[in-house]
């Protein structure tokens, strides 16, 4: 079975740009998480998604948004992207509990 | 305030040696704890998850303890080896609150 997939792997932005990252779930798993982890630190919660609903949101602005498809499939976006904003995004997706993470995507913003 | 707080921040072992990870956490509500351990740059693997009533759980070399009553936990791993140079990072859960995370203890096993 394949695990969690994320996309894109790496990426690069500028200040002010805009970036839609995406994760696919495990098959059958209903409930998607979005975290973001700076270098050093441990990941920081920024959504969570069950059954296309929104069940949780984590201290984030509102340039930070997600949504969930049908599918399950996750993307999460940021507007007027920040210097801070570069860390590594992770998504993790889960059935009964347990948390099940991809691998992750690499934003560097300029 | 919901924390969890690691130590050592870093450490450094030589390949073969024993080392023991702590976990304190003022986390509630307290539903489980769990450990990860992340590769540098990869997501994070579970290792352990331990429920309120659960003192010892082992995984391979890993053993992981929980106090509820104290709010501590530890990860001790045997034998080290070179791959379990990583990060470990503790997880308290909060049942439909949401998860806390620590910023993890950066181990590095020397040969």
């Amino acid at each position: 079975d394949a695990g969690v997939t994320q996309s894109p792997t790496h990426l690069i932005k500028t200040r002010g740009q805009q970036v839609t990252l995406r994760c696919s779930p495990i098959s059958g798993h209903k409930s998607v998480s979005w975290y973001q982890q700076v270098l050093g630190q441990g990941p920081q919660f920024i959504f969570q998604y069950y059954e296309k609903e929104e069940r949780g949101r984590g201290n984030f602005p509102d340039r930070f948004s997600a949504r969930q498809f049908p599918n399950y499939s996750s993307e999460l976006n940021v507007n007027a992207l920040l210097l801070g904003d570069s860390a590594l995004y992770l998504c993790a997706s889960s059935g009964t509990g347990e948390l099940f993470f991809g691998e992750g995507s690499r934003l560097t913003v300029l | 305030k919901n924390q969890v707080e690691q130590s050592p921040q870093s450490l450094i072992i030589l390949e073969g040696k024993n080392c023991t990870l702590q976990c304190n956490y003022t986390v509630s509500p307290f539903s489980n704890l769990r450990w990860y351990k992340q590769d540098t740059g990869r997501g994070p693997v579970s290792l352990t998850i331990m429920t309120f009533s659960e003192n010892t759980k082992s995984n391979g070399r890993y053993t992981a303890t929980l106090d509820a009553d104290t709010k501590q936990s530890s990860l001790h791993i045997t034998a080290s080896q070179l791959s379990d140079s990583a990060s470990y990072i503790c997880v308290v859960s909060r049942g439909a609150d949401g998860l806390t995370f620590g910023k993890g203890t950066h181990l590095i096993i020397q040969p």
